[in-house]
């Protein structure tokens, strides 16, 4: 089946640094998408992109979907962006259905 | 506007008993989706419905899980007799459309001992 595969599995950083986060995924996808979770705590999706590059505040979302992968860059890292991202693949009728990774869980220090 | 809600927030059962899960979509959206997430694991897709048709159940558990959503609305998740793999957090999400972005509720968590 439709595989997802996310690195790294966890990260921990320091206030100020940056972070990337890869998403590598094993076939054809309509998108990519970028959530974020808080232990205990719903998904929010962070960014959404087809193929390119895609900006929101320090969040940098790059998909080649010729080469099957994206990446996630956050800059200037703060203690609240501690949590889990995790990546999905749209797929399916109409791109409804969602292929999730495993997830990178960062913890940032102060 | 109300988010995606569901209920209870919280259930702990002994195996073989069953347990019920309620999802509140956000009012409009006719399409909405359950996930099972087990612990430091990506959601996995289970059913998802279009208004009050089920259009992919490939993924859930036929033998013990059930899932209706009878007048395209709200939305319930049943588990038959429950086993200790189906301890997960089960997340409801809806959408605008099939294929819009996906909004989730704070899911349910469940133990099974």
């Amino acid at each position: 089946g439709q595989q997802v595969q996310q690195s790294p599995a966890s990260l921990v950083l320091q206030e100020g640094e940056n972070a990337e986060l890869q998403c590598n995924f094993s076939s054809t996808a309509t998108r990519l998408q970028w959530f974020y979770q808080r232990p205990g705590g719903s998904l929010v999706s962070l960014l959404s992109n087809p193929s390119g590059t895609k900006h929101t505040g320090r969040l940098t979302s790059t998909t080649v979907t010729k080469e099957r992968r994206g990446s996630l860059h956050i800059s200037s890292s703060q203690i609240t962006d501690s949590g889990t991202y995790l990546c999905a693949m749209e797929s399916g009728n109409a791109g409804a259905k969602l292929t999730f990774g495993g997830g990178t869980r960062l913890t940032v220090r102060p | 506007e109300a988010g995606v809600t569901q209920s209870p927030r919280y259930a702990v059962l002994q195996e073989g008993q069953a347990v019920s899960f309620w999802c509140d979509p956000i009012s409009g959206h006719d399409t909405l989706y359950w996930y099972q997430q087990p612990r430091d694991q990506g959601p996995q897709l289970l059913v998802y419905f279009r208004d009050e048709a089920v259009i992919d159940n490939s993924q859930l558990p036929s033998d013990r899980f059930s899932a209706v959503r009878p007048k395209g609305t709200n939305s319930t998740l049943k588990i038959q007799s429950a086993k200790q793999g189906d301890t997960a957090t089960y997340l409801c999400a809806s959408s605008l459309i099939q294929g819009a972005e996906q909004f989730f509720g704070p899911g349910t968590r469940l133990t099974v001992l």
